[in-house]
Protein backbone atom coordinates (compact mmCIF):
# COMPACT_ATOMS: atom_id res chain seq x y z
CA UNK A 1 0.00 0.00 0.00
CA UNK A 2 1.34 3.26 -1.08
CA UNK A 3 1.82 5.67 1.90
CA UNK A 4 2.84 9.58 2.14
CA UNK A 5 4.26 10.62 4.96
CA UNK A 6 4.83 14.33 6.01
CA UNK A 7 6.83 15.97 8.99
CA UNK A 8 6.79 18.02 10.82
CA UNK A 9 2.43 17.78 11.30
CA UNK A 10 2.67 21.04 12.79
CA UNK A 11 5.13 23.57 12.71
CA UNK A 12 5.23 26.95 14.71
CA UNK A 13 7.61 29.61 13.72
CA UNK A 14 8.35 32.92 14.33
CA UNK A 15 8.75 35.54 11.38
CA UNK A 16 11.82 35.60 9.36
CA UNK A 17 12.83 32.09 10.43
CA UNK A 18 13.70 29.48 7.97
CA UNK A 19 12.73 25.43 7.69
CA UNK A 20 11.85 22.61 6.42
CA UNK A 21 9.00 20.39 5.58
CA UNK A 22 9.60 16.79 4.51
CA UNK A 23 7.58 14.26 2.32
CA UNK A 24 8.71 10.68 2.56
CA UNK A 25 6.67 8.30 -0.26
CA UNK A 26 6.64 4.38 -0.15
CA UNK A 27 6.04 4.42 -4.17
CA UNK A 28 8.45 4.19 -7.20
CA UNK A 29 6.61 7.45 -8.38
CA UNK A 30 8.43 10.00 -9.90
CA UNK A 31 5.67 12.86 -9.93
CA UNK A 32 4.96 14.47 -7.01
CA UNK A 33 2.48 17.60 -5.90
CA UNK A 34 2.61 20.46 -3.19
CA UNK A 35 -0.69 21.95 -2.35
CA UNK A 36 -1.49 24.84 0.50
CA UNK A 37 -4.82 25.16 1.85
CA UNK A 38 -6.22 28.02 4.20
CA UNK A 39 -8.46 27.05 7.01
CA UNK A 40 -12.13 26.32 6.21
CA UNK A 41 -10.47 27.10 2.01
CA UNK A 42 -10.25 24.24 -0.99
CA UNK A 43 -6.65 23.18 -2.02
CA UNK A 44 -3.97 25.33 -4.03
CA UNK A 45 -1.85 24.07 -6.15
CA UNK A 46 2.04 25.63 -4.90
CA UNK A 47 4.52 22.64 -7.03
CA UNK A 48 4.42 20.01 -9.48
CA UNK A 49 8.02 18.07 -9.47
CA UNK A 50 8.26 15.62 -12.44
CA UNK A 51 11.46 14.13 -12.28
CA UNK A 52 14.68 13.29 -9.68
CA UNK A 53 16.26 16.17 -9.02
CA UNK A 54 13.59 18.76 -9.71
CA UNK A 55 13.43 22.23 -7.95
CA UNK A 56 11.25 24.91 -8.24
CA UNK A 57 10.55 27.98 -6.26
CA UNK A 58 8.33 30.29 -5.88
CA UNK A 59 9.14 33.61 -3.80
CA UNK A 60 10.06 32.23 -0.37
CA UNK A 61 9.27 28.70 -0.81
CA UNK A 62 11.49 26.16 -2.62
CA UNK A 63 10.21 22.52 -3.20
CA UNK A 64 13.02 19.96 -4.56
CA UNK A 65 12.23 16.30 -5.20
CA UNK A 66 14.66 13.16 -5.00
CA UNK A 67 13.53 9.73 -6.35
CA UNK A 68 15.85 7.61 -5.32
CA UNK A 69 15.39 8.89 -1.42
CA UNK A 70 11.66 8.87 -2.00
CA UNK A 71 12.22 12.58 -0.58
CA UNK A 72 10.54 15.77 -0.85
CA UNK A 73 11.08 18.73 0.59
CA UNK A 74 9.38 22.42 1.15
CA UNK A 75 11.66 24.81 2.44
CA UNK A 76 10.74 27.98 3.81
CA UNK A 77 13.09 31.09 3.65
CA UNK A 78 12.39 34.14 6.05
CA UNK A 79 8.93 33.14 7.08
CA UNK A 80 6.20 35.56 6.86
CA UNK A 81 3.01 35.63 8.75
CA UNK A 82 1.26 34.96 4.61
CA UNK A 83 2.33 31.62 4.42
CA UNK A 84 0.41 30.13 7.81
CA UNK A 85 -1.33 27.24 6.37
CA UNK A 86 -1.97 23.75 6.08
CA UNK A 87 0.84 22.26 3.50
CA UNK A 88 0.14 18.56 1.88
CA UNK A 89 1.98 16.99 -0.69
CA UNK A 90 0.50 14.09 -2.66
CA UNK A 91 1.85 11.78 -5.04
CA UNK A 92 0.46 9.33 -7.81
CA UNK A 93 -0.69 5.82 -7.16
CA UNK A 94 0.55 3.31 -8.96
CA UNK A 95 -2.26 3.79 -11.64
CA UNK A 96 -1.23 7.29 -12.27
CA UNK A 97 -5.08 8.06 -12.08
CA UNK A 98 -5.27 8.85 -7.92
CA UNK A 99 -3.52 11.28 -5.85
CA UNK A 100 -2.27 9.78 -2.44
CA UNK A 101 -2.24 12.44 0.31
CA UNK A 102 -0.05 13.34 3.22
CA UNK A 103 -2.22 14.36 6.45
CA UNK A 104 -0.82 17.89 5.88
CA UNK A 105 1.63 20.04 8.18
CA UNK A 106 0.03 22.79 9.65
CA UNK A 107 2.26 26.04 9.37
CA UNK A 108 1.68 28.80 12.03
CA UNK A 109 3.85 31.87 11.53
CA UNK A 110 3.77 34.47 14.48
CA UNK A 111 4.77 37.75 13.93
CA UNK B 1 -11.65 31.81 -17.24
CA UNK B 2 -13.90 30.07 -14.46
CA UNK B 3 -12.22 27.96 -12.48
CA UNK B 4 -13.54 24.40 -11.08
CA UNK B 5 -16.79 25.29 -9.60
CA UNK B 6 -19.09 23.35 -6.89
CA UNK B 7 -22.54 23.60 -5.47
CA UNK B 8 -23.87 23.53 -3.40
CA UNK B 9 -21.32 25.20 -0.83
CA UNK B 10 -22.96 23.95 2.52
CA UNK B 11 -25.39 21.57 2.74
CA UNK B 12 -27.13 19.66 5.96
CA UNK B 13 -28.66 16.45 5.76
CA UNK B 14 -29.86 13.34 7.99
CA UNK B 15 -28.79 10.22 8.18
CA UNK B 16 -30.47 7.73 5.98
CA UNK B 17 -31.46 10.24 3.09
CA UNK B 18 -29.32 10.41 0.03
CA UNK B 19 -27.17 13.65 -1.72
CA UNK B 20 -26.06 15.08 -4.72
CA UNK B 21 -23.09 16.95 -5.32
CA UNK B 22 -22.71 19.08 -8.48
CA UNK B 23 -18.85 20.04 -10.40
CA UNK B 24 -17.73 21.61 -13.06
CA UNK B 25 -14.40 21.31 -14.31
CA UNK B 26 -12.20 24.29 -15.76
CA UNK B 27 -11.95 24.77 -19.13
CA UNK B 28 -10.01 22.56 -21.01
CA UNK B 29 -10.04 19.98 -18.71
CA UNK B 30 -12.01 16.82 -19.32
CA UNK B 31 -11.23 14.37 -16.16
CA UNK B 32 -12.71 14.73 -13.02
CA UNK B 33 -11.99 13.49 -9.28
CA UNK B 34 -13.55 13.65 -6.11
CA UNK B 35 -12.15 13.36 -3.01
CA UNK B 36 -13.58 13.05 0.91
CA UNK B 37 -11.72 15.54 3.66
CA UNK B 38 -12.70 15.09 6.87
CA UNK B 39 -11.32 17.94 9.18
CA UNK B 40 -8.17 18.22 10.16
CA UNK B 41 -7.04 15.32 7.44
CA UNK B 42 -6.11 15.02 4.14
CA UNK B 43 -8.08 14.30 0.92
CA UNK B 44 -8.63 10.98 0.58
CA UNK B 45 -9.66 9.87 -3.12
CA UNK B 46 -13.24 8.94 -3.96
CA UNK B 47 -13.44 7.93 -7.33
CA UNK B 48 -12.01 9.60 -11.29
CA UNK B 49 -14.16 10.27 -14.41
CA UNK B 50 -12.51 10.51 -17.89
CA UNK B 51 -14.64 10.24 -21.17
CA UNK B 52 -18.22 9.71 -19.03
CA UNK B 53 -16.56 6.07 -17.48
CA UNK B 54 -15.28 5.63 -13.77
CA UNK B 55 -11.75 5.04 -14.56
CA UNK B 56 -10.51 4.23 -11.08
CA UNK B 57 -12.34 4.11 -6.99
CA UNK B 58 -10.52 4.76 -4.17
CA UNK B 59 -11.57 2.65 -1.01
CA UNK B 60 -15.12 3.97 -0.74
CA UNK B 61 -18.32 1.78 -0.71
CA UNK B 62 -20.87 1.56 -3.34
CA UNK B 63 -22.96 3.78 -1.76
CA UNK B 64 -20.79 6.75 -3.13
CA UNK B 65 -21.28 6.60 -6.98
CA UNK B 66 -21.05 9.05 -9.40
CA UNK B 67 -21.25 9.92 -13.01
CA UNK B 68 -19.69 12.23 -15.68
CA UNK B 69 -21.91 14.32 -18.24
CA UNK B 70 -21.15 14.92 -21.91
CA UNK B 71 -19.72 18.46 -21.06
CA UNK B 72 -17.51 16.81 -18.41
CA UNK B 73 -19.26 18.81 -15.69
CA UNK B 74 -19.95 15.57 -12.58
CA UNK B 75 -21.87 14.63 -9.63
CA UNK B 76 -21.06 12.97 -6.79
CA UNK B 77 -23.83 11.34 -5.10
CA UNK B 78 -23.77 9.62 -1.68
CA UNK B 79 -27.00 7.06 -0.57
CA UNK B 80 -27.98 5.98 2.96
CA UNK B 81 -25.34 9.12 4.51
CA UNK B 82 -24.34 7.95 7.26
CA UNK B 83 -23.08 10.64 10.56
CA UNK B 84 -19.40 9.56 8.98
CA UNK B 85 -19.83 11.00 5.85
CA UNK B 86 -19.66 14.42 7.08
CA UNK B 87 -16.78 16.12 5.47
CA UNK B 88 -15.71 18.62 2.85
CA UNK B 89 -16.22 17.17 -0.70
CA UNK B 90 -13.93 18.64 -3.23
CA UNK B 91 -14.13 18.37 -6.95
CA UNK B 92 -10.58 18.57 -9.28
CA UNK B 93 -10.58 18.81 -12.34
CA UNK B 94 -7.11 18.21 -14.71
CA UNK B 95 -6.25 17.66 -18.28
CA UNK B 96 -6.10 13.92 -19.36
CA UNK B 97 -2.78 14.08 -20.39
CA UNK B 98 -1.54 15.74 -17.30
CA UNK B 99 -2.64 15.02 -13.92
CA UNK B 100 -1.96 18.32 -12.06
CA UNK B 101 -5.13 18.73 -10.25
CA UNK B 102 -7.09 22.17 -9.75
CA UNK B 103 -9.62 21.99 -6.87
CA UNK B 104 -13.18 23.52 -6.45
CA UNK B 105 -13.96 25.32 -3.04
CA UNK B 106 -15.61 21.85 -1.92
CA UNK B 107 -19.17 21.25 -0.17
CA UNK B 108 -19.40 21.03 3.44
CA UNK B 109 -21.91 18.16 4.10
CA UNK B 110 -23.52 18.00 7.81
CA UNK B 111 -25.22 14.66 8.78
CA UNK B 112 -27.31 15.15 11.72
Amino acid sequence: ELKVEQNPLFLSMQEGKNYTIYCNYSTTSDRLYWYRQDPGKSLESLFVLLSNGAVKQEGRLMASLDTKARLSTLHITAAVHDLSATYFCAVEGDSNYQLIWGAGTKLIIKP
Amino acid sequence: DAGVTQSPTHLIKTRGQQVTLRCSPKSGHDTVSWYQQALGQGPQFIFQYYEEEERQRGNFPDRFSGHQFPNYSSELNVNALLLGDSALYLCASSPSSYNEQFFGPGTRLTVL
